[in-house]
Parts: structure tokens; sequence; C-alpha cells
């Protein structure tokens, strides 16, 4: 039982490149959701998708889009990645987005240069 | 936006000393939780709360959700060098169900 997985650990962008950060959770949750984590701050709710075939936007959302596969997988893309967007990258999922128990992943550390 | 005020920003303290940190905000909650991230690593969920008033312990930490509902605590006692890391709260506001983090408080424990 991994729990929540994300791939890749770590990239490097350059300005306008693109990428599709992947997130897969085998704990049959309903529930999944994209974080973006900046130094010395809190986590930032980017998107997140209720149940499979819903997302909805979070606080920061603009320069992503997101897919939810299917009810084990999300993912986040950056369509033209730009230096604002370096951070490290979570992905969580809970039970339902009325449980507010979420688990989370290892990250994903994003440079763009 | 709506924003979750931790305090202290960072604590270094000695092995064997208790801890306290708090967590406010202007709003509502009806949930609070708390997470720890050590370095390198995703948040892990430490105690969830879920009423005004509640106490909730999970072995040395202990955390209450405060009875104006704007506020919430977590101590930590006879902390040892495993408690280093970045305590976090976090929960929905009131009316909405979309999750927002504190700032973190990061202790240091020296042995």
């Amino acid at each position: 039982n991994a729990g929540v997985t994300q791939t890749p650990k770590f990239q490097v962008l350059k300005t306008g490149q693109s990428m599709t950060l992947q997130c897969a959770q085998d704990m049959n949750h309903n529930s999944m959701y994209w974080y973006r984590q900046d130094p010395g701050m809190g986590l930032r709710l980017i998107y997140y998708s209720a149940s499979e075939g819903t997302t909805d936007k979070g606080e920061v959302p603009n320069g992503y889009n997101v897919s939810r596969l299917n009810k084990r997988e999300f993912s986040l893309r950056l369509e033209s990645a730009a230096p604002s967007q370096t951070s490290v990258y979570f992905c969580a999922s809970s039970l339902g987005d009325r449980d507010y128990e979420q688990y989370f992943g290892p990250g994903t550390r994003l440079t763009v240069t | 936006g709506q924003q979750l005020n931790q305090s202290p920003q960072s604590m270094f303290i000695q092995e064997g000393e208790d801890v306290s940190m708090n967590c406010t905000s202007s709003s509502i909650f009806n949930t609070w939780l708390w997470y720890k991230q050590e370095p390198g690593e995703g948040p892990v969920l430490l105690i969830a709360l879920y009423k005004a008033g509640e106490l909730t312990s999970n072995g040395r930490l202990t955390a209450q959700f405060g009875i104006t509902r704007k506020d919430s605590f977590l101590n930590i006692s006879a902390s040892i060098p495993s408690d280093v890391g970045i305590y976090f709260c976090a929960g929905p506001p009131s009316g909405t169900y979309k999750y927002i983090f504190g700032t973190g408080t990061r202790l240091k424990v020296l042995a």
C-alpha cells in the first residue's frame, strides 16, 4: 500500500516549456488535490477534484490545468512554465471532499529557469 | 484571501521541554487539522478536531479546538529530537470545504 505517489521527484524546466506532474493514490479515495508550497509558506490549493469526473479551481489556479484521469490518478499540467511557478508541488487525497483528513504525497520539486 | 496565522513562527527548545503553539483565524472553522512536515517530505496528519472545545491527544501531542472556533492549539510534551519539523494547522473555513493552511511553526529540538 503505497499511499499517494508523485512523479517526478525533481524537475528543471526552461521558461515556456510544458510538463505534466503525475499523482496516483491506492487508498480508493474519491477526492484529490494539488497544492504548491513556496519557501517559508504554507500550502496553497491549486486545483482539486471532489470525485472522478469533476475538477474545480482552488486559490491559485492561474497557469495550471488538471485532469482527473480515473479514480486513482490526478495530473497537473503547466502549459508554459514561468519562473513564478518554481515551487514544491504536493498531491493529496481524501476519502471525500467533506472528509477533511488529507494524505499527502512526497512532493515534486520544480525549478523554472 | 483568508489566512491562518500561526505563532510562534519558529522555536528552539531543549529536549524534554514541553512545546505550545497556536493557530488563529479571522473566520470561523468547523474543523481543525494539525500536520507535521519533515524536510523533503509531504505533510503528515497528526490530529483532527471536529467540535468547539474538543481536546484530542495522539501520544505526546494534544490539540484543542478553541471555543470561539477561530483558533486551535497544539501542545507537545517532553519533546524529543524526532519532533523536529514544521507544524501546520489547516482546515476549511465555515461555509466552504476548500482547505487553507497556516503559515507554519518551525520546531528545532536541541539534544
